[in-house]
């Protein structure tokens, strides 16, 4: 596609319950991340994968957290048991080459809303 | 680790008058730097990038920004500001393996 695309949009879940979020990244684009954006505390990274090696899971707050990149496109981002904590927007963020001298797109994010 | 700062949490500037947001950055190494705008309901864009060569990089919409290696700063910068100029400002530093590193974002009101 033209952009990276995010789904879903917003999701509102309840505490307790598991995630699902899905990142398209641009076609081509070896490098995809995930950062979470909480309100008044920027970007924290979460994860980042490139090609096929193995991912840098430095960034991720805790093991409820895991994500995956299936056939070097599309990933997904799972929360298990989510807190009201995970209330954010979680970004996706692709690049066409890995180092830190390239350009990511980021999608449009996707607001998680635990009540 | 690297790290980020921007220490203005907000900014208000009137229409037409100039801008400078303040970037301050903890690196290793030869940093790589960015700023990136969020406007509301949006995603990043990538204003401009700093890898090497000129100090004084040139972005988009109108906007520069000077590395400035003894002061550990990169800061943000545009002559006169438009009202469509209000967003969320991120200032990034490269990391290893590809990561990026932000600042916590400064807020930008225009005011008539």
């Amino acid at each position: 596609g033209a952009g990276v695309s995010q789904s879903p949009s917003n999701k509102v879940t309840e505490k307790g319950k598991d995630v699902e979020l899905r990142c398209d990244p641009i076609s081509g684009h070896t490098a995809l991340y995930w950062y979470r954006q909480s309100l008044g505390q920027g970007l924290e990274f979460l994860i980042y994968f490139q090609g096929n090696s193995a991912p840098d899971k430095s960034g991720l707050p805790s093991d409820r957290f895991s994500a995956e990149r299936t056939g070097g496109s599309v990933s997904t981002l799972t929360i298990q048991r989510t807190q009201q904590e995970d209330s954010a927007v979680y970004l996706c963020a692709s690049s066409s080459q890995t180092g830190v001298n390239t350009e990511a797109f980021f999608g449009q994010g996707t607001r998680l809303t635990v009540v | 680790a690297q790290s980020v700062t921007q220490p203005d949490i907000h900014i208000t500037v009137s229409e037409g008058a100039s801008l400078e947001l303040r970037c301050n950055y903890s690196y290793g190494a030869t940093p790589y730097l960015f700023w990136y705008v969020q406007s509301p309901g949006q995603g990043l864009q990538l204003l401009l990038k700093y890898f090497s060569g000129d100090t004084l990089v040139q972005g988009i919409k109108g906007f520069e920004a000077e590395f400035k290696r003894s002061q550990s700063s990169f800061n943000l910068r545009k002559p006169s500001v438009h009202w469509s100029d209000a967003a969320e400002y991120f200032c990034a530093v490269g990391a290893r393996g590809g990561g990026l590193t932000f600042g916590k974002g400064t807020h930008l009101i225009i005011q008539p």
